[in-house]
């Protein structure tokens, strides 16, 4: 069983729609969770932080911590066609070296 | 101010050659790591240098990969003899201290 698990889509919505992307993981020692946006041959670029549980907000952008249900979400309201990209959730422990255990990543293409 | 560079941005080498592949960390960033995402698969962690020693190679997948990071600032990883299964893409990240790491636009390895 993969440590964390992600849907990897492909995900195709219409400009404006809220879509929502999720991940569960199996390991109860992750505190840091991060999503990350790669766009075609580029690397990961950060998009949203969390320590622990609770939500985050940043712009369009909303992130969700659930470690009860080991589960997180990245929602993106008002999608736009900037936003067809692949979304990674990455996550690691309190006290490691930070080493990112990665989702295999959610192709989203925003349709104009 | 730069972020992370790696080049080349694309190596093709023949089965048993050798391959070395470079990362210019963000400046002042102590920490630096390497990941690696195969065909069809998550991106995985392969190594973690805080200035210039080895923090955790534990997601090194055997001995014909070798990374260093002489002064600590750019790090090389050696891939010495090349097999097929090595093809993926290459990342490097950086940060500071236990920070956010950033991450590099990757090298795509294809080993014929």
């Amino acid at each position: 069983q993969k440590e964390v698990e992600q849907d990897p889509g492909p995900l195709s919505v219409p400009e404006g729609a809220i879509v929502s992307l999720n991940c569960t993981y199996s390991n109860s020692a992750f505190q840091y969770f991060m999503w990350y946006r790669q766009y075609s041959r580029k690397g990961p670029e950060l998009l949203m932080y969390t320590y622990s549980s609770g939500n985050k907000e940043d712009g369009r952008f909303t992130a969700q911590v659930d470690k009860s249900s080991k589960y997180i979400s990245l929602f993106i309201r008002d999608s736009q066609p900037s936003d067809s990209a692949t979304y990674l959730c990455a996550m690691s422990e309190v006290g490691s070296a930070r080493q990112l255990t990665f989702g295999s990543g959610t192709q989203l293409t925003v349709l104009p | 101010e730069a972020g992370v560079t790696q080049f080349p941005s694309h190596s093709v080498i023949e089965k048993g050659q050798t391959v070395t592949l470079r990362c210019d960390p963000i400046s002042g960033h102590d920490n630096l790591y390497w990941y690696r995402r195969v065909m069809g698969k998550e991106i995985k962690f392969l190594l973690h240098f805080v200035k210039e020693s080895k923090q955790d190679e534990s997601g090194m997948p055997n001995n014909r990969f070798l990374a260093e990071r002489t002064g600590g600032t750019y790090s090389t990883l050696k891939v010495q003899p090349a097999e097929l299964e090595d093809s993926g893409v290459y990342f490097c990240a950086s940060s500071l201290r236990q920070g956010i790491a950033f991450f590099g636009q990757g090298t795509r390895l294809t080993v014929v």
